[in-house]
């Protein structure tokens, strides 16, 4: 199975974009990069995902390297909102298992 | 919500005894999976469906057992409960791999 790292923790200012690194260095062709983000309390909320090419949408852009072993989740204007621990992982196609990293706790500063 | 109910929210039971945690769809998504979260281990994946009674281990599938006898239900079940097994449970659906994974609520379990 893939190994995925990300680092334990970030902080960014209000109203900056906000760039979380994930590597995955041993992920399949075929896997899928997925990001997800949670909440205290909560469980984890679908962010996006991308296979090679780099995605966006209304919540986020994914930047995904040429060789995919790393990408990149962009918040392009960070608000108090966007607080939460963010997992990446390769998404396996056809046993379509999500393997999580430990995630990256963000934080907001006013 | 996105039509997933985990049951119960919160359990306390004793160490030795059968516990089941159910997850509920009303997605008709043919994907589900059973994740267990603990600090500083992020989520794992305990086992996952791809279909009506077909299952697979996940990487921490020791102790638990699944079912899936319908397309809506899918039952964890740890047979003998230990202390070990204390930790938030969450269930996930997917329709297909081109799209993301919806969470359940979780259920926290402890074990005494």
């Amino acid at each position: 199975d893939a190994k995925t790292t990300q680092p334990n923790s970030m902080e960014s200012n209000e109203e900056e974009p906000v760039h979380l690194p994930c590597n995955h260095s041993t992920i399949s062709g075929t896997d899928y990069i997925h990001w997800y983000r949670q909440l205290p309390s909560q469980g984890p909320e679908y962010v996006i995902h991308g296979l090679t090419s780099n995605v966006n949408n209304r919540m986020a852009s994914l930047a995904i390297a040429e060789d995919r072993k790393s990408s990149t989740l962009i918040l392009h204007r960070a608000t108090l909102r966007d607080a939460a621990v963010y997992y990446c992982g390769p998404r396996g196609f056809g046993n379509e298992k999500l393997t999580f990293g430990t995630g990256t706790r963000l934080t907001i500063i006013p | 919500d996105a039509g997933i109910t985990q049951s119960p929210r919160h359990k306390v039971t004793e160490t030795g005894t059968p516990v089941t945690l159910r997850c509920h769809q009303t997605e008709n998504h043919r994907y589900m999976y059973w994740y267990r979260q603990d600090p500083g281990h992020g989520l794992r994946l305990i086992h996952y469906s791809y279909g009506v009674k077909d299952t697979d281990k996940g990487e921490v599938s020791d102790g638990y057992s699944v079912s899936r006898s319908k397309t809506e239900d899918f039952l964890l079940t740890l047979e003998s409960a230990t202390s070990s097994q204390t930790s938030v449970y969450f269930c996930a659906i997917s329709v297909s791999t081109e799209y993301g994974y919806t969470f359940g609520s979780g259920t926290r379990l402890t074990v005494v």
